[in-house]
This record gives C-alpha cells, sequence and structure tokens, in this order.
C-alpha cells in the first residue's frame, strides 16, 4: 500500500510553546487529508479534513486557532500545535487519500507530551 | 451521527480463532472497515466491507455484516502471536465517504 509517513513520532514540549507535526504522503498525492486524536483507551477522533489548496473543515469542538491546520501541497500536510497545554498531551494521527478512493493510508502517529 | 462501538479485551490462544465485534448506529455508511495498529505503528487497513455485503473473506480474515442488527465482526482464523494488537471498526460520517470515525479499539492478546 502507500506509504504516509509522519513525524515527529514523539515530541515533549513545554507548556506554552507550539509544536509543529508533519504528514507526507510518499507515493502518491494526497487530496485529502484527515486528522485524528486519540486519548488512551478512546477512540479515534476526526479534528479535521483539508483538501488541498482549502482551508481545512474542524469537527465540532475543535478549536481552529489552536490547532492549525496547512495543506499546501499535495503531499504535505502539518498539523500545529499552538500555545499547547498539559491536556493537549495525545496521541495524534494523521492519514491521507487520494481522491474518493475507499483506502486512507496512516501515518505512524506522534505522541505529543506537554510539560 | 455516527457512533461505532466495540468490546475493548479479547484474549485467545494461539491457533484459536478470534472474533472481534463491533456495533454502530449510522446505517448509511457504504463502508465498514477494519484496522490494526500495532505497538507504536500507523493504522494498517486490514479488509473493508461493502453495505450490501453480508460476508467477505480474505484468507484467514472474515468479515460479517449483519446490516439488520447493525453489527460487524472480524474473525481471524488461526491466530498467531504476531496478530495482537489493537482493532479498529470504522465507519464513514460524511456523505463524501472520506471520512471515517473510529470504535475505541479491541485489544487482541495471543498467547501461546
Amino acid at each position: 500500500g502507500a506509504v504516509v509517513s509522519q513525524h515527529p513520532s514523539r515530541v515533549i514540549c513545554k507548556s506554552g510553546t507550539s509544536v509543529k507535526i508533519e504528514c507526507r504522503s510518499l507515493d502518491f498525492q494526497a487530496t485529502t487529508m484527515f486528522w485524528y486524536r486519540q486519548f488512551p483507551k478512546q477512540s479515534l477522533m476526526l479534528m479535521a479534513t483539508s483538501n488541498e489548496g482549502s482551508k481545512a473543515t474542524y469537527e465540532q469542538g475543535v478549536e481552529k486557532d489552536k490547532f492549525l491546520i496547512n495543506h499546501a501541497s499535495l503531499t504535505l500536510s502539518t498539523l500545529t500545535v499552538t500555545s499547547a497545554h498539559p491536556e493537549d498531551s495525545s496521541f495524534y494521527i494523521c492519514s491521507g487519500r487520494q481522491g474518493l478512493n475507499t483506502e486512507a493510508f496512516f501515518g505512524q502517529g506522534t505522541r505529543l507530551t506537554v510539560v | 451521527g455516527e457512533d461505532v462501538e466495540q468490546s475493548l479485551f479479547l484474549s485467545v490462544r494461539e491457533g484459536d480463532s478470534s472474533v472481534i465485534n463491533c456495533t454502530y448506529t449510522d446505517s448509511s455508511s457504504t463502508y465498514l472497515y477494519w484496522y490494526k495498529q500495532e505497538p507504536g505503528a500507523g493504522l494498517q487497513l486490514l479488509t473493508y466491507i461493502f453495505s450490501n455485503m453480508d460476508m467477505k473473506q480474505d484468507q484467514r480474515l472474515t468479515v460479517l455484516l449483519n446490516k439488520k442488527d447493525k453489527h460487524l465482526s472480524l474473525r481471524i482464523a488461526d491466530t498467531q502471536t504476531g496478530d495482537s494488537a489493537i482493532y479498529f471498526c470504522a465507519g464513514v460520517i460524511n456523505q463524501a465517504g472520506t471520512a471515517l470515525i473510529f470504535g475505541k479499539g479491541t485489544t487482541l492478546s495471543v498467547s501461546s
């Protein structure tokens, strides 16, 4: 299957700082990128959907000013957690989809710890 | 909106069959998916089933869909220790069919 590379895999940051997570589709053009968040022992929650060149569509309850998503090219999407707080500590995972193909390819995930 | 529920843990012996169950609320999902997540790795698509199918078999994997009861199951035959992982079922939550909602995941533990 296609590969989505996400990094960093782990990051620890201080409260109040910003963290950027990158998601790259290596061998396909991801016209749509999805960002998910997973709390321990809980389901993956869709945070936002972004189409290349357009503003991201955020799910209800997700602060768009706090979780900045950029999808400027068909192979790269970034999620920036701004002014991170300990409650933002979580596992973030992206997925990319080419067109309306049934399969979305997932990155390896990023474990964010805010101290 | 769509809600997906699954049991959290399943423990089986090597060589036995594993059955992971999932229930969903929204019957409009065109596809239903099973993903596998190994520790430290991303999600891997195992299989999916169209909503107009009752069963799909792929090597050791069998997916059963009961639309009336909104119940989906994944059967793994001859379970191996390498099958130990978290398994997620997922349904579609948007009309374009591009965004997924996941269950909490079932942790499968296989003992030798």
